[in-house]
């Protein structure tokens, strides 16, 4: 079993809607929980950056984490076509050898205008 | 704009060769890591260092080395190069470490014929 699973999709989705990417992580020393975006042929770009169990929002953005569980969730809402990436989830523990990050794979996101 | 630089953008060269790989990190940033992508890998992380001292090591092979030199910057160096070493490569910066919050350059494609 991998460390970190994530559907690579693809996803297409329409101008609007709600979209939902998650990650799924066997690792239970993981802590902290990240959330890439990288647009074509560019570097991944932070998009948001959580600590342990919770939720946190940033605009259209909401990152949610359930250590419980090992699941992870990006919710984006009022999707636009801009949004249109590949979505990487990251995550890393702390001290001794957990605290390198581990991505997943991506998941390719279009949003049709 | 992350504030990380690469160079070159792109390289093309033959198998057997050796190229370099330059990164300058965000100003501030005393950690630089190198991750290479590729379509069935994803993002992997080879190699890590923190004011001028390798700090961890991922999947890097032999072939490649890396140095951090004391303004900073970082050299990748991929030596002995395969078909299946053409991927993109990233370079990313953060302030500590422990690989909290990572930024990343624009990466360099590199295709190996």
């Amino acid at each position: 079993q991998k460390e970190v699973e994530q559907d690579p999709g693809p996803l297409s989705v329409p101008e609007g809607a709600i979209v939902s990417l998650n990650c799924t992580y066997s690792n239970s020393a993981f802590q902290y929980f990240m959330w890439y975006r990288q647009y074509s042929r560019k570097g991944p770009e932070l998009l948001m950056y959580t600590y342990s169990s919770g939720n946190k929002e940033d605009g259209r953005f909401t990152a949610q984490v359930d250590k419980s569980s090992k699941y992870i969730s990006l919710f984006i809402r009022d999707s636009q076509p801009s949004d249109s990436a590949t979505y990487l989830c990251a995550m890393s523990g702390s001290g001794g050898s957990n605290y390198k990050l581990t991505f997943g794979k991506g998941t390719l996101l279009t949003v049709n205008p | 704009d992350s504030g990380v630089t690469q160079t070159p953008k792109h390289l093309i060269t033959a198998t057997g060769q050796r190229v370099t790989l330059r990164c300058s990190p965000r100003s501030g940033d005393l950690s630089v890591y190198w991750y290479q992508q590729s379509l069935d890998q994803g993002l992997q992380f080879l190699i890590q260092y923190y004011n001028g001292e390798e700090r961890a090591k991922g999947n890097i092979l032999e072939r490649f080395s890396a140095q951090q030199f004391p303004d900073l910057h970082s050299e990748l160096n991929l030596s002995s190069l395969e078909l299946g070493d053409s991927a993109l490569y990233f370079c990313a910066s953060s302030v500590g470490q422990f690989q909290e919050t990572q930024y990343f350059g624009p990466g360099t494609r590199l295709l190996v014929l």
